[in-house]
């Protein structure tokens, strides 16, 4: 069964607006877990690295104040795009990891931005 | 991270036929894992590789650490139509991130 879940798995908002995505691990307490981007017939990039209890370490090129993270509990890390704009439409999908080795993907959330 | 070289791009292939692709880096992995994704979903993992040289099977899969520790290969024994959808390779490094192939497609004719 799955073992990460992601909440929602799509939405709709107008430019501007902020939008928060959550992502549970269902089995395991996770210290770390990660947010990737991935838009159309495209790859999964890595955006950042969530840390529970300490602030996130965020990829090149990825405006931490934009796309804030918060891993508040071993089993919850949430992804807020703030203010956003249609160049941010995409499919967010979160991870987390088994023993920092394999990685577990999340559904995805698939985010449009009017 | 990086993006890893995999190819095939995309393949049509005849069921029951066999499938390959593979993915080259200019870096050396830890581990290299091969991912299915269905449209709308997210990547579900398929094997997991950690051993320079391994080679494990899951299935219809089989898939190898390449002994250079930069290459990787899956291959899909007697295709069937549910083996549609995207293949990515992924390679681990010292830090635990994870670097992606661009993806192979398949499409198989029934």
């Amino acid at each position: 069964g799955a073992v990460v879940s992601q909440h929602p798995s799509w939405v709709i908002c107008k430019s501007g607006t902020s939008v928060k995505i959550e992502c549970r691990s269902l089995d395991f307490q996770a210290t770390t877990m990660f947010w990737y981007r991935q838009f159309p017939k495209q790859s999964l990039m890595l955006m950042a690295t969530s840390n529970e209890g300490s602030k996130a370490t965020y990829e090149q090129g990825v405006e931490k104040d934009k796309f804030l993270i918060n891993h508040a509990s071993l089993t919850l890390s949430t992804l807020t795009v703030t203010s956003a704009h249609p160049e941010d439409s995409s499919f967010y999908i979160c991870s987390r990891d088994r023993g920092l080795r394999e990685q577990f993907f999340g559904p995805g959330t698939r985010l449009t931005v009017l | 991270g990086q993006q890893l070289n995999q190819s095939p791009q995309s393949m049509f292939i005849q069921e029951g036929e066999d499938v390959s692709m593979n993915c080259t880096s200019s870096s050396i992995f830890n581990t290299w894992l091969w991912y299915k994704q269905d449209p709308g979903e997210g990547p579900v993992l398929l094997i997991a590789l950690y051993k320079a040289g391994e080679l494990t099977s899951n299935g219809r899969l089989t898939a190898q650490f390449g002994t250079t520790r930069k290459d990787s290969f899956l291959n899909i024994s007697a295709s069937i139509p549910s083996d549609v959808g995207i293949y990515f390779c992924a390679g681990q490094s010292n830090d635990y991130k994870l670097s992606f192939g661009a993806g192979t497609t398949v499409t198989v004719r029934a």
